[in-house]
């Protein structure tokens, strides 16, 4: 089945630890996002990547790194340095044709990984 | 990247009653997509627009795009506690950030 996964479901960490979120597609799709999810809120644009080896930050980048080695793979570390890390973090894919063709940009999201600092 | 607001943030309605949540950008958008994420859920992807007032029906779901591009809203009629979660609006494709949500719940 074609789709975008994230793992793990449910994470609990140590406060000062770093943490990883895994974020897999196998839907071909050149554009991945990371959001920030916080209880009765909306979405936050963490970091987006269009392209293998490239990512610019969304708006609320500070204490979070990602890296885009492969087109299939975009994870996400939530570093010390983040203050509040306790959130839902949601990842997404979408083609990019819409540049130049408005079809077919929808995002496909992952399932979410509820992210627990104690 | 673009930026919507959403209004309103939160609707309480009884089962039966209408709902209507709006996205307003201050630039013409090029499309405009909509999601429901349901509670404890991932969004889902709705629908597309993409013409100048463009009206697209799903059911009791219609949603609409401005004149000028620069807004947009979804309306459901006849509310059901099927219909209950968070509706955002999103500027794809670049960046694809969202507006604020509004977040619908339903009275039986």
């Amino acid at each position: 089945d074609g789709g975008i996964t994230q793992s793990p479901k449910y994470l609990f960490r140590k406060e000062g630890q770093n943490v990883t979120l895994s974020c897999e597609q196998n839907l071909n799709h050149d554009a991945m996002y990371w959001y920030r999810q916080d209880p009765g809120q909306g979405l936050r644009l963490i970091y987006y990547s269009q392209i293998v080896n490239d990512f610019q930050k969304g708006d609320i980048a500070e204490g979070y790194s990602v890296s885009r080695e492969k087109k299939e793979s975009f994870p996400l570390t939530v570093t010390s340095a983040q203050k509040n890390p306790t959130a839902f973090y949601l990842c997404a894919s979408s083609s990019l044709r819409g540049r130049l063709d408005p079809k077919n940009t929808e995002a496909f999201f992952g399932q979410g990984t509820r992210l627990t600092v104690v | 990247g673009q930026q919507v607001m959403q209004i309103p943030q939160y609707q309480h309605v009884q089962e039966g009653e209408d709902f209507t949540t709006y996205c307003n950008s201050s630039t013409t958008l090029s499309n405009i997509q909509w999601y429901k994420q349901r509670p404890g859920g991932h969004p889902v992807f709705l629908i597309q627009l993409v013409k100048s007032g463009e009206v697209k029906k799903q059911k009791r779901l219609t949603f609409q795009f401005g004149e000028a591009k620069k807004n947009s809203s979804l309306h459901i009629t006849a509310t059901q506690t099927t219909d209950v979660g968070t509706y955002f609006c999103a500027v794809p494709p670049n960046d694809m950030r969202f507006g604020a949500g509004t977040r619908l719940t339903v009275k039986p």
